[in-house]
């Protein structure tokens, strides 16, 4: 089975202070995701990395940054938190597009999520 | 540009009803993958299925199933005989390349399904 696993389910800061939120995966996926979920509006990407070292901006990177020191790890870090970013926060991996005539490409697997609130 | 639209916001249905989940994209692609998640109280996203733009035929799987038509850029989702295990948040997804040749995923809102006893 796929496992995608989350350092917290739960989490509370103060304003101002650095966050980190660990996503670790176990199936040697390329891709993996960082989404935060909020009422009404859905999953809205924040960043993503396609392989070590590598990222791209999703949606919403403001006020974020992410870190893939090694393939099954994928960081995002709030650099000053705010209280707008409260917020459940999920992490997905997936194998990259496959190649050929047809790419495929391939559904993601998601951690349980860590629920951040931030004072 | 990229789009996912789930207009239902929230169903309730009693249990052993019928229930269709709406799903209309847009996309500029002319090859695309199409995937349907549950998510239920516990919070973890399961994935349930991928549709490519392909292949049109409808999809069935025990009591779920699937209508993916390209005429009128929907691909909605049908559970039959509801049960109260169903209730849970339902997304559609869409495949999005990026410029850089990877690819990323466009999530439409969520549809909450309660499926009452």
């Amino acid at each position: 089975d796929v496992k995608v696993t989350q350092s917290s389910r739960y989490l509370v800061k103060r304003t101002g202070e650095k966050v980190f939120l660990e996503c670790v995966q176990d199936m040697d996926h390329e891709n993996m995701f960082w989404y935060r979920q909020d009422p009404g509006l859905g999953l809205r990407l924040i960043y993503f990395s396609y392989d070590v070292k590598m990222k791209e901006k999703g949606d919403i990177p403001e006020g974020y940054s992410v870190s893939r020191e090694k393939k099954e790890r994928f960081s995002l870090i709030l650099e000053s938190a705010s209280t707008n970013q409260t917020s459940m926060y999920l992490c997905a991996s997936s194998l990259p597009r496959s190649g050929g005539g047809l790419k495929t490409y391939n559904e993601q697997f998601f951690g349980p999520g860590t629920r951040l609130t931030v004072l | 540009a990229q789009k996912v639209t789930q207009a239902q916001t929230e169903i309730s249905v009693v249990e052993k009803e019928d229930v269709t989940l709406d799903c209309v994209y847009e996309t500029r692609d002319t090859t695309y993958y199409l995937f349907w998640y549950k998510q239920p109280p516990s919070g973890e996203l399961v994935f349930l299925i991928r549709r490519n733009s392909f292949d049109e035929q409808n999809e069935i799987s025990g009591r779920y199933s699937w209508n993916f038509q390209k005429s009128t850029s929907s691909f909605n989702f049908t559970i039959t005989a509801s049960q109260v295990v169903d209730s849970a948040v339902y997304f559609c997804a869409l495949s999005d390349p990026t410029t850089s040749g990877t690819y990323k995923y466009i999530f439409g809102t969520g549809t909450r399904l309660k499926v009452l006893a």
